[in-house]
């Protein structure tokens, strides 16, 4: 079974530029989420989807962050304009709703570096 | 709000028992997951408590109380490849996670 798909893996940008990032769940998961995880510290939800609808974007920046799961499988998420403070990680996860463990089966994720 | 604290970081010897604990001021939840993180790899998910008590899997165990607000992960017959971070979430429905602050685990020969 194919995990979740990322890409790009790594990313460098100047800042003020737009950059996107790719998820591919696994197939079947009807929740998917994404995450910011800076250096050293724990993933941040940014917005978790079941299906095609946004459960819950409290966490996004909505000012520069923008995301889209269209047809309820493949998401894309968007920084525009990035900032500096925008370098980390940003990972994909998806899950079954009511797997009832806590479990999220999470991409490599997309290195970005602002400069 | 919602916190979930660490140690930042564990050193343990190859072959050992090591315990990395999890404290939280959260209520409501609906059980603790505990996940694992080698550097520049995705987050994989080792164990969950839905209950009080010990929730065993191969050498790793992982322990709720929630009067304490407590929980932890042990990991038993330590190996070089469990050096990696560690990371305690808190379940709040629909697979809902907040993550704590993670600790970095060392395993030396």
């Amino acid at each position: 079974e194919a995990g979740v798909v990322q890409s790009p893996r790594y990313k460098i940008i100047e800042k003020k530029q737009p950059v996107a990032f790719w998820c591919n769940p696994i197939s079947g998961h009807n929740t998917l989420y994404w995450y910011l995880q800076n250096l050293g510290q724990g993933p941040e939800l940014l917005i978790r989807y079941e299906n095609e609808e946004a459960v819950d974007d409290s966490q996004l920046p909505k000012d520069r962050f923008s995301a889209e799961r269209l047809k309820g499988v493949d998401s894309t998420l968007k920084i525009q304009p990035a900032e500096l403070g925008d370098s980390a990680v940003y990972l994909c996860a998806s899950s079954l709703v009511g797997s009832g463990r806590g479990e999220q089966y999470f991409g490599p994720g997309t290195r970005l570096t602002v400069t | 709000g919602q916190s979930l604290e660490q140690p930042s970081e564990v050193t343990a010897v190859e072959g050992a028992i090591v315990q990395i604990n999890c404290t939280y001021q959260t209520s409501g939840f609906y059980g603790l997951s505990w996940y694992q993180q080698h550097d520049g790899g995705a987050p994989t998910f080792l164990s969950y408590n839905a209950l009080d008590g010990l929730e065993e899997t191969g050498r790793f165990s992982s322990f709720l109380s929630r009067s304490d607000s407590y929980g932890y992960l042990l990991l038993q017959e330590l190996q070089m490849k469990d050096s990696a971070s560690y990371f305690c979430a808190v379940n709040f429905g629909n697979e809902k996670l907040t993550f704590g602050t993670g600790t970095r685990l060392t395993i030396i020969p």
